[in-house]
């Protein structure tokens, strides 16, 4: 089966770093994504990882170690705009149930970012 | 970046009747589009991935004569809940890949179903 974890909840405070964490089981792998949404809002892009190893992007980076099934986003400066939910998500390999590189999503992660 | 729209943004539909929802990519071809459902406090779950020319591709537990899905053309895929009832109320979100751009998914700003 496949199986993506995340923390359901975070909270942190305006100008902290936090690093929301996924773990994720799956009978392929083509790459794993992180989306920012935010409440009545369509996913918005935020990383992609397909190496292991650290993609920086601004105030966003985000690690991956296939070995071990685990990916991090870190949010740094956070600011209080940055309240949302942090989905985490796995493509598929083509092989997989003969679709084309669908998505798997975590259950996302509820960051509040308090003053 | 590349744009997706849907259409409506929100519907509310009397139980028994059929809803369709149109998912548009605006400024790139998308020769697949993949229907999501999200219900309150919960991630996205798949539900088909439609591929143009051809039938979609639907996850299980989907039901697909309950869920119609055509992809017409390039640029447009519907979804049509059909007989709708007050379980299927859930917001509808629709991506779309342009062939060109192979690691990203573009949503669409999703669609908002409530059934009475």
């Amino acid at each position: 089966g496949q199986n993506i974890d995340q923390p359901t909840e975070m909270t942190a405070t305006e100008g902290a770093i936090v690093q929301i964490n996924c773990t994720y089981q799956t009978s392929g792998f083509n790459g794993l994504f992180w989306y920012q949404q935010h409440a009545g809002e369509a996913p918005t892009f935020l990383s992609y990882n397909v190496l292991d190893g650290l993609e920086e992007k601004g105030r966003f980076s985000s690690f991956l170690s296939r070995s071990k099934g685990y990916s991090y986003l870190l949010l740094k400066e956070l600011q209080m705009k940055d309240s949302a939910s942090y989905l985490c998500a796995v493509r598929a390999d083509r092989s997989y149930g003969g679709a084309t590189n669908k998505l798997i999503f975590g259950t996302g992660t509820l960051l509040a970012v308090q003053p | 970046g590349a744009v997706v729209s849907q259409h409506p943004s929100w519907v509310i539909c009397k139980s028994g009747t059929s809803v369709k929802i149109e998912c548009r990519s605006l400024d790139f071809q998308a020769t697949t589009m993949f229907w999501y459902r999200q219900f309150p406090k919960q991630s996205l779950m798949l539900m088909a991935t439609s591929n143009e020319g051809s039938k979609a591709t639907y996850e299980q537990g989907v039901e697909k004569d309950k869920f119609l899905i055509n992809h017409a053309s390039l640029t447009l895929s519907t979804l049509t809940v059909t007989s709708a009832h007050p379980e299927d109320s859930s917001f509808y979100i629709c991506s779309a890949r342009d062939f060109r751009e192979y690691n990203e998914q573009f949503f669409g700003p999703g669609t908002r179903l409530t059934v009475l």
